[in-house]
């Protein structure tokens, strides 16, 4: 079964420091694309990164690192130099073929990221 | 400005009532979708939509129905069918049912009582 899973609920990190927020996810496919979006408070979700199954490269965009471990079936996020306005939701999720045709993206229960000052 | 909007941003409703949630995008978009989400879990899909006139059923559809007579347009409507209708509702378009990224609407929060 394909599926996302995401241990840690909430993570706390000092401003300006890195942290990673750690995913899991199972699939028999052999291609899949892996993904992370924020939730502020507000409810909009705001694509982050994504990372292709078959990309060598790990994915970066910004302070955003994609940590893409094929082998272990892993894709952490991390985020360097912490600001404030980091505080938010964060939801890694996969792409994948749905039973009906097309694609379709799972999606993890989330970690709440807290940044202090 | 092009994006998808989702209105209201609030609901609220009696048990036993159905309620339409709007859901527009002006990104010329061929696929569209609707995700439900509960407090502290993922988005989950409910219907989808890759071209107009067409739609399916994803994980959660019971309870539920949509329309799409217009490529900008994907109303989801909750029927008296649903047993916990109370979630967050999220519309999200992508440039086709292939492409990875899909933008997201701001949400409307339904409040059955």
């Amino acid at each position: 079964a394909q599926k996302i899973t995401q241990t840690q609920p909430g993570m706390f990190v000092q401003e300006k420091e890195a942290v990673t927020l750690d995913c899991t996810y199972d699939t028999s496919d052999q291609s899949y694309g892996l993904f992370w979006y924020k939730q502020p408070s507000s409810g909009e979700m705001i694509f982050l990164i994504y990372q292709g199954s078959y990309d060598e490269q790990n994915a970066t965009e910004g302070r955003y690192s994609l940590n893409f471990q094929k082998a272990r079936k892993s894709a952490n996020l991390v985020i360097s130099a912490s600001q404030l306005g980091d505080s938010a939701m964060y939801f890694c999720a996969m792409r994948a073929l749905y039973n009906t045709g097309g694609f379709k993206t799972i999606f993890g229960a989330g970690t709440r990221l807290f940044v202090k000052a | 400005d092009g994006g998808i909007t989702q209105s209201p941003k609030y609901l609220f409703r009696k048990e036993g009532q159905n309620v339409t949630l709007s859901c527009e995008q002006n990104l010329n978009h061929d696929a569209m979708y609707w995700y439900r989400q509960d407090p502290g879990q993922g988005l989950r899909l409910i219907y989808y939509s890759q071209i107009v006139n067409d739609f399916q059923k994803g994980d959660i559809a019971e309870g539920y129905s949509v329309s799409r007579e217009k490529k900008e347009s994907f109303p989801l409507t909750v029927t008296s069918a649903q047993k916990n209708p109370t979630a967050f509702y999220l519309c999200a378009s992508s440039v086709d049912g292939i492409s990875y990224e899909q933008y997201f609407g701001p949400g409307t929060r339904l409040t059955v009582t």
